[in-house]
């Protein structure tokens, strides 16, 4: 079975402080994974994906395959980085691609 | 362009009623895919359609159906309306159907069932 699980619903740091955001998954093949992000009244978007291996606004993710994690790290929070974060896994099963969604981290950054 | 876009943003059922939502794929891609989304909770995965045939299916009963036009615009039909279909209903287009393919998501129909 395919699972994503965020175990912070709410995440509050301070302004220049590090932010993480975790992320487990449950995944029987190889995985794929994604870092969504939902600005207030924005449509959900990409912020990141493994396979890309590339810093998006500051914010980094490695896969950790031994650990199942791909945990979401900034050295700096920044306030305009408050907002809805989604971990999924991408599964490719029956020709069928889907997105399997953690329940989100709410990150609050604090003046 | 315009990105994904989906109709209409807001709609206001009861119960038993059915609903009709559609969505308009990114111009050249041919997969769209259906979340709901229900307060307080990750989007689930409801359909799949790739040129225009159903590819996959989340676990979701009978009354959830849709459909894939020519132009790769979709619709999500939901009949006999229940309470608990009240959601966000998220579309998203992809080009092809790869697993590293990023999904692309349009604004949502925020659907309230009474």
């Amino acid at each position: 079975a395919q699972r994503v699980t965020q175990p912070e619903k709410l995440l509050s740091v301070f302004k220049g402080a590090p932010v993480e955001l975790k992320c487990n998954y449950s995944y029987s093949g190889s995985p794929e994974l994604f870092w969504y992000v939902q600005y207030s009244r924005q449509r959900l978007q990409l912020l990141l994906r493994h396979i890309s291996r590339e810093s998006i606004k500051g914010f980094t993710a490695d896969l950790n395959k031994g650990e199942t994690s791909f945990h979401l790290k900034k050295p700096f929070a920044q306030e305009e980085d408050s907002a809805m974060y989604y971990c999924a896994l991408s599964a490719l099963g029956q020709g069928a691609q889907k997105l399997v969604f953690g329940q989100g981290t709410r990150l609050t950054i604090n003046p | 362009d315009a990105g994904v876009t989906q109709s209409p943003t807001h709609l206001i059922k009861t119960r038993g009623q059915h609903v009709t939502l559609r969505c308009s794929p990114i111009s050249g891609h041919k997969s769209v895919s259906w979340y709901q989304q229900v307060l307080g909770q990750g989007p689930q995965f409801i359909f799949q359609y790739y040129e225009k045939e159903e590819r996959g299916r989340g676990n979701f009963p009978d009354r959830f159906s849709a459909r894939q036009f020519p132009n790769y615009s979709s619709e999500l039909n939901v009949n006999a309306l229940l309470l608990g279909d009240s959601a966000l209903y998220l579309c998203a287009s992809t080009p092809r159907l790869e697993a590293t393919d990023t999904q692309y998501f349009g604004p949502g129909t925020r659907l309230t069932v009474l």
